[in-house]
């Protein structure tokens, strides 16, 4: 079946450190890859996608690239700030003919960046 | 642009009452997901609508119910709650890849 691995966290890093987030995948064919973060009491917001092998996405200094040869999508940023701290989550929709694009989610790492 | 909206924002219930869960898709997108948040975990899938159909399913009991209406909004409901059903509900429109999710309602049951 589908499924999506995260390292565990919480993480702590100071201001201005290299962050990696590591994260796994199973899945059969060729799923779409994503980053999603969720800041402090609010919802899941879109941070970065890849949707084929060797795909690199990025936004706001992360990135990400689809490796398929190691079944990963390991997030990282070089210069992390405070502003960064949230619990990220993993993600992958399973690749299906039609609409059904439900997404299978890692258990999700806590970010705290401290100044 | 509006995004995805959620209402209510909060809800508290007691157990074996009823919930009706409110969501209005970004405009132009057809499919609506559910997710069910428990506090210190990932989202779990309850269920995807495109085009008013049911076309995915979670692994959840039959006290949960949704639907889709013309206009492509949405509605989750859930019947006699438990106090396990307390979470943060998502909800998620989709043109295609990815999903664009609404700020959640969070369901207190006590």
């Amino acid at each position: 079946g589908n499924s999506v691995t995260q390292m565990e966290g919480p993480v702590t890093l100071s201001e201005e450190a290299f962050l990696t987030i590591n994260c796994t995948y199973t899945a059969t064919g060729y799923p779409s890859l994503f980053w999603y973060v969720q800041y402090p009491g609010e919802g899941l917001q879109l941070l970065l996608k890849a949707t084929k092998a060797d795909d690199k996405g990025s936004n706001k200094g992360f990135e990400a690239t689809y490796r398929k040869e190691t079944t990963s999508f390991h997030l990282e940023k070089g210069s992390v700030q405070v502003s960064d701290s949230a619990v990220y989550f993993c993600a992958l929709s399973p690749h299906n003919a039609g609409n059904n694009r439900k997404l299978i989610w890692g258990l999700g790492t806590s970010l705290a960046v401290n100044p | 642009d509006a995004g995805v909206t959620q209402s209510p924002t909060h809800l508290i219930k007691t157990r074996g009452q009823h919930v009706t869960l409110r969501c209005s898709p970004i405009s132009g997108h057809k499919s609506v997901s559910w997710y069910q948040q428990v506090l210190g975990q990932g989202p779990q899938f309850i269920f995807q609508y495109y085009e008013k159909e049911e076309r995915g399913r979670g692994n959840f009991p039959d006290r949960f119910s949704a639907r889709q209406f013309p206009n492509y909004s949405s509605e989750l409901n859930v019947n006699a709650l438990l106090l396990g059903d307390s979470a943060l509900y998502l909800c998620a429109s989709s043109p295609d890849f990815g999903q664009f999710f609404g700020p959640g309602t969070r369901l207190t049951v006590l």
